[in-house]
């Protein structure tokens, strides 16, 4: 069953610390994209990656980077969590042409 | 800035009858557009795609695109409680291949 999958379904982190999302999907999708999904703001693109090695900034990079290193796995880093980076991550990647296919969301709460 | 909206909900319709959701959206150029449910507490699932105008069917649900309207609509035949989710509409701006814009979603509740 091809999919999409995250590192953590619930995190707990402290302002200041580092925190590591993983995303791996075994579709063999040149495309990989980070959102964020709060309420009444919607889904917010991050970052996205249509190549190995390759990023682009999404609406609110602020505060973020990502690593793709493999083409299977994209990782969104938080620097120095804040308190308002808490929400729910959601990985995705789609082929070429098609939609993107979503992950099951890490709920980020940050302290 | 390149919008996407959707008709602002929630949508109520009894069951047995027909669900209508309608996304605009701005950007002319877009070639590729998608309809998602999401249900609470989980992540959005791809359930339509279209590419060109017309309509598309997949079981109870059909996608219609008018590119020159800038509009595209899911209708849900025969409603049932399981279709009670928020949609959200996507579409491919394509800036870098594929970038995709999302509107906020319509809350759909299906009465039994």
């Amino acid at each position: 069953d091809v999919k999409v999958t995250q590192s953590s379904r619930y995190l707990v982190k402290r302002t200041g610390e580092k925190v590591f999302l993983e995303c791996v999907q075994d579709m063999d999708h040149e495309n990989m994209f980070w959102y964020r999904q709060d309420p009444g703001l919607g889904l917010r693109l991050i970052y996205f990656s249509y190549d190995v090695k390759m990023k682009e900034k999404g609406d609110i990079p602020e505060g973020y980077s990502v690593s793709r290193e493999k083409k299977e796995r994209f990782s969104l880093i938080l620097e120095s969590a804040s308190t308002n980076q808490t929400s729910m991550y959601l990985c995705a990647s789609s082929p070429s042409s098609g939609g993107p296919l979503f992950g099951p969301g890490t709920r980020l709460t940050v302290l | 800035q390149k919008e996407v909206e959707q008709n602002s909900g929630p949508l109520s319709v009894p069951e047995g009858a027909i669900a209508s959701l309608n996304c605009t959206y701005s950007d002319r150029v877009s070639q590729s557009f998608f309809w998602y449910r999401q249900y609470s507490g989980k992540s959005p699932e791809l359930i339509m795609s279209i590419y060109s105008n017309g309509d598309k069917e997949d079981g109870r649900f059909t996608a219609q695109l008018n590119k020159a309207s800038q509009y595209v609509s899911l209708l849900i035949r025969d409603s049932q409680p399981s279709d009670s989710a928020t949609y959200l509409c996507a579409v491919n701006i394509g800036n870098y291949g594929q970038n995709f814009v999302f509107g906020p979603g319509t809350r759909l509740s299906v009465l039994p």
